[in-house]
């Protein structure tokens, strides 16, 4: 597509339930990124993937965040038994090259998350 | 890993005047800095960007200078306009991690009084 999109625009979660967020790049970007940005503060790195090889999860903040990209493609990011602090906009970006040091990256419009 | 220092956190500047945005990092690695604008409840947009194989790069009112013997890159807005009403992110690549994926400043909200 023309951009990346993700999906849905707004989630709201009762605490405890599980959400899954999609992202879908630009067609033909080797890589994508998923970032967790709060309010008033920069975006924070979760985790990368390379085409389907998740290279970097180092940025997930605990064992109930889990991402896939099986296909190389669209990508989800799963949240667990979600928490209030869970509540932030996420975010996905994706890029032509490999990793974040080749050019910018382009974002999505990300998914707003309320835990309620 | 990398690590990323902005400020200001907020500037406000009557329309017309020059703005900037210095932020420093801490791996002499790194070899690339974005700088992206964030209007309210919308995406970052890329604006600018720099290797640092120059010193300093302009896109018509932006400018990115770079300096990389004291580690800090700062972002030159001139002849603001209330369009240019925004938060700024700075970053740079974390080669502490795998792939050198960008990690960001905390951002500088600019607001341009008309």
């Amino acid at each position: 597509g023309a951009g990346v999109s993700q999906s849905p625009r707004y989630k709201v979660a009762k605490r405890g339930q599980d959400v899954a967020l999609r992202c879908d790049p630009i067609s033909g970007h080797v890589s994508l990124f998923w970032y967790q940005q709060a309010l008033g503060q920069g975006p924070e790195f979760l985790t990368y993937f390379q085409n389907e090889a998740q290279l970097d999860k180092s940025g997930l903040p605990s064992d109930r965040f889990f991402a896939e990209r099986p296909e190389g493609s669209v990508s989800t990011l799963k949240i667990q038994r979600t928490q209030q602090e869970d509540s932030a906009v996420y975010l996905c970006a994706s890029s032509l090259g490999i990793g974040g040091r080749t050019g910018g990256y382009t974002f999505g419009s990300g998914t707003r998350l309320t835990v309620v | 890993g990398e690590n990323v220092e902005q400020h200001p956190s907020t500037l406000s500047v009557q329309e017309g005047d020059s703005a900037v945005i210095k932020c420093t990092y801490s791996d002499s690695a790194s070899n690339y800095f974005p700088w992206y604008k964030q209007e309210l409840g919308k995406r970052p947009q890329l604006i600018i960007d720099i290797r640092s194989n120059v010193g300093e790069k302009k896109d018509q009112r932006i400018a990115v200078t770079l300096n990389k013997t004291a580690k800090h890159f700062s972002l030159h807005i001139t002849e603001t306009q209330p369009e240019d009403s925004a938060v700024y992110f700075c970053a740079a690549p974390n080669y502490g991690g795998s792939q050198g994926n960008l990690i960001f400043g905390k951002g500088t909200k600019l607001s341009v009084k008309p």
